[in-house]
């Protein structure tokens, strides 16, 4: 069974620029959660996607956008990038159905910095 | 609104002693709380969820709905307790949020 992969490892880009981050969930996972956790703060959560679609959003701007694809992978598009948008950024997956909680595994984090 | 307040950033004991890690919520509904844990170069994980009531590597976690917390608690602390802990706040049937988490350092 293979685990939570994101890609790239750590991105460099420039404030304006836009960005694209990659998850692929854990086999027989049909829920992508994306975070963004800052420097000593705990993960904030972006937004969830179920099968293809947004299943909750927290308190982050339209220029922070997603997708799911049908092999249940995910990407995290950033547009507009601004110097707080440097963080790490976590996807989690999940063998949920709408409802409920299932446990969430974490992917090891994408490290994007903004100059 | 809803908030997690881990109130210590650090937090050191011996090896043996209690450990108790802090955490506060406000939030008007049901709670669903949680704790994760990060390990020294490894991911974020589940340790464990107040729904299970369980106790997992000796921690247990007790929800207070009186006093609004779910402190997470051992008696005797292991050097391999040493990790980042997180409180998580399940609410809107989606969405997470993550307390700015607990630094333990367990002294041998």
């Amino acid at each position: 069974e293979t685990g939570v992969t994101q890609s790239p490892t750590h991105l460099i880009k420039t404030r304006g620029q836009q960005v694209t981050l990659r998850c692929s969930s854990q086999s027989g996972h049909n829920t992508v959660s994306w975070y963004q956790q800052a420097l000593g703060q705990g993960p904030q959560f972006i937004f969830q996607y179920y099968r293809e679609e947004e299943n909750g959003r927290g308190n982050f701007p339209p220029r922070f956008s997603g997708l799911q694809f049908p092999n249940y992978s995910s990407e995290l598009n950033v547009n507009a990038l601004e110097l707080d948008d440097s963080a790490l950024y976590l996807c989690a997956s999940s063998p949920r159905a709408k409802t409920g909680h299932n446990e969430q595994f974490f992917g090891p984090g994408t490290r994007l910095t903004v100059l | 609104a809803q908030r997690v307040t881990q109130p210590e950033k650090l937090l050191s004991v011996f090896k043996g002693a209690p450990v108790e890690l802090k955490c506060n919520y406000s939030y008007s509904g049901s709670p669903e709380l949680f704790w994760y844990v990060q390990y020294s170069r490894q991911r974020l994980q589940l340790l464990l969820r107040h729904i299970s009531r369980e106790s997992i590597k000796g921690f247990t976690a007790d929800l207070n709905k009186g006093e609004t917390s779910f402190h997470l608690k051992k008696p005797f602390a292991q050097e391999e307790d040493s990790a980042m802990y997180y409180c998580a706040l399940k609410y809107n049937n989606n969405d997470m949020r993550f307390g700015a988490g607990t630094r333990l350092t367990v002294k041998p």
